[in-house]
């Protein structure tokens, strides 16, 4: 089964900072996923990349395959930004099958 | 554009009572998902059905039932409901599998077995 890590766990930024949060997973993947929640509960994809960048407004995620490691960059944060992101990534042996990662939990300050 | 919808958004259940969480989609999806949420841990998929007719396990189908309605419609069912089902529960769809594309959610159901 794929491993998921997610860092940091809680985030704390000033509004217009530059955000990063950082996803790694043990096995080769093809695909992998970025999730928002939202603090009132609801689950939105925001990226599924397999190799190099996606940038979505001031979302940029990027993903380096040998390194088995992702990460999700916010430009000019801000409140509205605050939820919790989550990776997901292949578990193996079914493509149906996803492993997710505990999440980041983001909060920006005005 | 409704999306993913799921229903009911809240229940509270007693110990071995049972109930159905009803989910459906139009978006002319393949694939359909239930997860689980539990605080400190990932989404962790229940049931599956990758197609009309076919369901199959995911890491934690003990406790639930699923049916396949139509191309629509799948359904969560919990026999006989125990504490340890208390979680937040999640519909998903998708056009084929997450290798292909992603999900999209429902905006869940919580859950509470007293």
């Amino acid at each position: 089964k794929n491993e998921v890590e997610q860092s940091p766990q809680n985030l704390t930024a000033q509004e217009g900072e530059f955000i990063t949060i950082n996803c790694s997973y043990s096995v080769g993947i093809s695909a992998l996923h970025w999730l928002q929640q939202h603090p009132g509960g609801g689950i939105v994809s925001l990226f599924m990349l397999s190799s190099g960048k996606k940038k979505h407004g001031r979302l940029i995620a990027t993903i380096n395959i040998q390194e088995k490691h992702s990460s999700l960059h916010i430009t000019a944060s801000h409140p509205r930004d605050s939820a919790v992101y989550i990776c997901a990534v292949p578990s193996g042996g079914s493509n149906y099958k996803l492993t997710f990662g505990k999440g980041t939990l983001l909060t920006v300050n005005p | 554009n409704a999306g993913v919808t799921q229903t009911p958004k809240f229940q509270v259940l007693k110990t071995g009572q049972s109930m159905t969480l009803q989910c459906a989609q139009d978006m002319n999806h393949n694939s359909m998902y239930w997860y689980r949420q539990d605080p400190g841990m990932g989404l962790r998929l229940i049931y599956y059905s990758a197609s009309e007719g076919t369901t199959d396990k995911g890491e934690v189908p003990n406790g639930y039932n699923v049916s396949r309605l139509n191309k629509r419609e799948f359904s969560l069912r919990l026999e006989s409901a125990a504490p340890s089902q208390t979680s937040v529960y999640f519909c998903a769809s998708n056009p084929r599998d997450p290798y292909d594309s992603p999900l999209h959610f429902g905006n869940g159901t919580r859950l509470t077995v007293t």
